[in-house]
């Protein structure tokens, strides 16, 4: 069975401060790696994709990925109180006919003004 | 340029009627995936569409929901004789090959009463 984990938090951290969001997989097939950020009653929004090892750096946010430790992290620099929010990190299985992702539940960040 | 459509976004049925959800991918768009979310609970993959085909449905329930793309017109997730448990956010996500990235539509609210 495929899984995703993540900490449910809630992550608190200071407006400025460094947020960071752990997500682990449970199936070394796995080969595509998403974060989106989903406000309470909304629609997930993709954030962030990472296909290879290592980091990835868009704006504030960097993805960091190691597959050999089946671990993918978001971090969120100088962070603001509109990210608060709940990050959801998504893993995509490839082959076989289907490109499906699989979520884990999600990280709540509240970033504290 | 209009991302994915759903309608309608907030649906309320009794006990034993049908829901029928529809989506419209973003344009340029051919390759359509349904999502339920739960109160409290992760997304979960329900089934993946092309256009006249379904290619991937192992997340369906085996009764009472069924899903199409017809060559004509939006992708439409239909339930059957709902029950309460079928009370969820219903997501429709498209991607333009089914390697690419998945962007979400905003959602159908289920209610039943």
């Amino acid at each position: 069975q495929k899984e995703v984990e993540q900490n449910s938090g809630p992550l608190s951290v200071p407006e400025g401060a460094i947020a960071s969001l752990n997500c682990t997989y449970s199936d070394r097939g796995s080969q595509s790696f998403f974060w989106y950020r989903q406000y309470s009653g909304k629609s997930p929004e993709l954030i962030m994709f990472i296909y290879s090892n290592g980091d990835k750096e868009d704006g504030r946010f960097t993805a960091q990925l190691n597959k050999a430790s089946q671990y993918v992290s978001l971090l969120i620099r100088d962070s603001q109180p509109s990210d608060s929010a709940t990050y959801l990190c998504a893993v995509k299985v490839s082959g076989a006919g289907s490109y499906q992702l699989t979520f884990g539940k999600g990280t709540k960040l509240s970033v504290i003004p | 340029n209009a991302g994915v459509m759903q309608n309608p976004r907030h649906l309320v049925r009794r006990r034993g009627q049908e829901a029928r959800l529809r989506c419209s991918p973003m344009k340029g768009h051919s390759h359509v995936y349904w999502y339920r979310q739960l109160p409290e609970e992760g997304l979960k993959f329900m089934v993946y569409l092309q256009k006249e085909n379904i290619i991937d449905e192992s997340g369906m329930p085996k009764e009472r929901f069924s899903a199409e793309f017809p060559k004509e017109g939006p992708s439409i997730l239909r339930i059957q004789q709902v029950v309460r448990g079928d009370s969820a956010a219903y997501f429709c996500a498209s991607s333009p090959k089914e390697a690419d990235e998945q962007f979400f539509g905003p959602g159908t609210r289920l209610t039943v009463l």
